[in-house]
């Protein structure tokens, strides 16, 4: 499994654009790039996943540079309600489990 | 509201005793994880089943045990439970082996004491 390497926390501020980057220079040829989202007491949430260049859905966008190496998760405008855990996976589709790192947990203030 | 049904949310149990508990995956999904989750830890994958076979086996005590059943509900059987054992325990369940996206329930909090 291609390990992964992202930011302990974030801060931001309600309105705000927040950028998550994932490092994942491991990663395999056949592997996609997946974000969940836990809230505290609650299961993770799947929020995005994509395999190269960009993708976008109606809560997030994930970025996949070419070398896709790294992977960055765009939340826009962010809220108090966005604070929460956000996990970056890598890995072969069902091939093995889905193994969470640390996440980086984002607190997003008023 | 995911479609994974956990049950029961909260357990409260003493030390060396034994516990079940039960999950029943989003309809249609084959797939069923376990997870488990310390106050402020990451989330530990225990055990996957596909469609009743065991697929994959992450940091599973051998206390703990897990099947799936032909209705592909699953449960997860805890013994000799010790107080490190209190956690939050999560199922999820995807469509298939071919899949990341995962559902999961709301967890069972599970106390020893």
């Amino acid at each position: 499994l291609a390990k992964t390497t992202q930011p302990i926390s974030m801060d931001s501020y309600e309105g705000q654009e927040v950028n998550i980057t994932c490092s994942h220079n491991n990663i395999a040829t056949n592997d996609y790039i997946t974000w969940y989202q836990q809230f505290p007491s609650q299961g993770p949430r799947f929020i995005i996943q994509g395999y190269k260049t960009k993708v976008t859905n109606e809560v997030a966008s994930l970025f996949i540079p070419a070398d896709r190496k790294s992977s960055t998760l765009s939340l826009p405008r962010v809220s108090l309600s966005d604070t929460a855990v956000y996990y970056c996976l890598v890995g072969e589709t069902g091939r093995r489990a889905l193994t969470f790192g640390s996440g980086t947990r984002l607190q997003v203030q008023p | 509201d995911s479609g994974v049904t956990q049950t029961p949310k909260h357990l409260i149990t003493a030390t060396g005793q034994r516990v079940t508990l039960r999950c029943s995956p989003r309809s249609g999904d084959l797939s069923v994880y376990w997870y488990q989750q310390s106050l402020d830890q990451g989330l530990q994958f225990l055990i996957q089943y596909y469609n009743g076979e065991e697929r994959a086996k992450g940091n599973i005590l051998e206390r703990f045990s897990a099947q799936q059943f032909p209705d592909l509900h699953s449960e997860l059987n805890l013994s000799s439970l010790e107080l490190g054992d209190s956690a939050l325990y999560f199922c999820a369940s995807s469509s298939g082996q071919q899949s990341t996206e995962a559902f999961f329930g709301q967890g069972t909090r599970l106390t020893v004491v």
